[in-house]
């Protein structure tokens, strides 16, 4: 069985400019949550999407937006970029809403802001 | 707040010895979940062990254990025979349910080092 796939695996992007990442979850997975994890700290939250829905949101400007897709897939959207967006960004996949055992990670995407 | 703390940035231990990796947490909630994960070098969040607070029993899962304390609010991860493939960076999280939702919330983690 796949696990949770995202895609790029590595990105530079100017100051300034857009970028979209995008995750699989694993088959029959309903829920997709997105971290961010700076360099040398822990992840932090950003979304979690469940049944196409926009369900939690952590302290994150507006230039972050998320979309869940019919297949549940989803794409992770930031604007404007600054320097400090550099960092590596997780998308974690669930069964149930609750997760109350398995929360799947993907390799992330390591974003660099240059 | 909900909130986890891992005090140890960085052990390191011999091959073939054990070690525990603490993590203490904070929450008002009486139903949370502890989970630890690895990170390798490679940014994959592996999942590790996970507690539930009303299980009566600490957590095991081959050579990982953890000690929960409830009283304490501590959930250390004990590696028992470390292998050199151990080395890695280790999260203690809590999921954490508000707003009607859950999130796991991290700690700042602990760099093992595993030395032959």
């Amino acid at each position: 069985d796949a696990g949770v796939t995202q895609s790029p695996t590595h990105l530079i992007k100017t100051r300034g400019q857009q970028v979209t990442l995008r995750c699989s979850p694993i088959s029959g997975h309903k829920s997709v949550s997105w971290y961010q994890q700076v360099l040398g700290q822990g992840p932090q939250f950003i979304f979690q999407y469940y049944e196409k829905e926009e369900r939690g949101r952590g302290n994150f400007p507006d230039r972050f937006s998320a979309r869940q897709f019919p297949n549940y897939s989803s794409e992770l959207n930031v604007n404007a970029l600054l320097l400090g967006d550099s960092a590596l960004y997780l998308c974690a996949s669930s069964l149930h809403r609750e997760a109350n055992y398995g929360y799947t990670f993907g390799s992330g995407t390591r974003l660099t802001v240059v | 707040a909900q909130k986890i703390t891992q005090t140890q940035p960085g052990m390191f231990v011999q091959e073939k010895e054990a070690v525990t990796l603490d993590c203490t947490y904070d929450t008002s909630d009486p139903s949370y979940g502890l989970f630890w994960y690895k990170q390798p070098s490679s940014g994959e969040m592996i999942f590790l062990i996970y507690q539930g607070s009303y299980d009566q029993q600490n957590a095991t899962e081959g050579r990982y254990s953890l000690n929960f304390q409830k009283a304490r609010k501590s959930a250390n991860l004990v590696i028992s025979a470390s292998q050199l493939g151990d080395s890695a960076m280790y999260f203690c999280a809590m999921r954490g349910f508000s707003g009607g939702y859950n999130k796991l919330i991290f700690g700042a983690g602990t760099r093992l080092a595993v030395h032959p």
